[in-house]
């Protein structure tokens, strides 16, 4: 069965700092995802990667960064952490592009700054 | 761009109630479409996901959805819903080729015993 683990389920953080999410996945997935969850927002894609070193941009990137230094792992950076960053964090993986199967989530982290 | 809405934002039943929650997008081409179920405190998992034949799909749990075509719909049932089904919902669409599907805001589902 897929595992995708996520550091830490709860964080606390301070207005300023900066913040490291970290992500890493068991199925040798091609691509990865990281995603902010709102309530009445649904997910907010942040940014993704399709291979190691490669990274794009999703709709909401601004304030953040992304690390993909080995395959099982993507890591996502809060620069200097403000308090409308504070959300619940999803990571994803999934095979690559033409691949009919599904992205596989991990259980979250719900990152607060105050 | 593509966009995908869930008509429905919240929802109340009481057990035995059916349930059919909606699902739109834009794209005109090819799609994937997959529906997730997010239990409270638990991880996003597939419930059940569509990508040719059929257009009526089972997925775990009882629940089915139906791919319309010509409406641009994908819309999720179930029966027969149970105190257990109390979750959020999540429409996604992935155009033909792409890596990323798009989401819709999701759908909580609040089933009373």
């Amino acid at each position: 069965d897929v595992k995708v683990t996520q550091s830490s389920r709860y964080l606390v953080k301070r207005t300023g700092e900066k913040v490291f999410l970290e992500c890493v996945q068991d199925m040798d997935h091609e691509n990865m995802f990281w995603y902010r969850q709102d309530p009445g927002l649904g997910l907010r894609l942040i940014y993704f990667s399709y291979d190691v070193k490669m990274k794009e941009k999703g709709d909401i990137p601004e304030g953040y960064s992304v690390s993909r230094e080995k395959k099982e792992r993507f890591s996502l950076i809060l620069e200097s952490a403000s308090t409308n960053q504070t959300s619940m964090y999803l990571c994803a993986s999934s095979f690559g592009s033409g691949s009919n199967q599904p992205q596989h989530f991990g259980d979250g982290t719900r990152l607060s700054i105050l | 761009a593509q966009s995908v809405s869930q008509h429905n934002h919240h929802v109340i039943l009481s057990e035995a109630a059916s349930l059919e929650l909606g699902c739109n997008y834009s794209y005109g081409g090819t799609v994937n479409l997959f529906w997730y179920v997010q239990y409270p405190g638990q991880h996003l998992q597939l419930l059940l996901k569509y990508f040719s034949g059929d257009p009526l799909v089972k997925g775990i749990k009882g629940f089915e959805a139906e791919f319309i075509k010509s409406k641009f719909s994908f819309n999720l049932r179930k029966p027969s819903v149970q105190w257990s089904d109390t979750a959020e919902y999540f429409c996604a669409v992935r155009s033909g080729g792409s890596y990323i599907p798009t989401f819709g805001r999701g759908t909580s589902l609040i089933v009373h015993p």
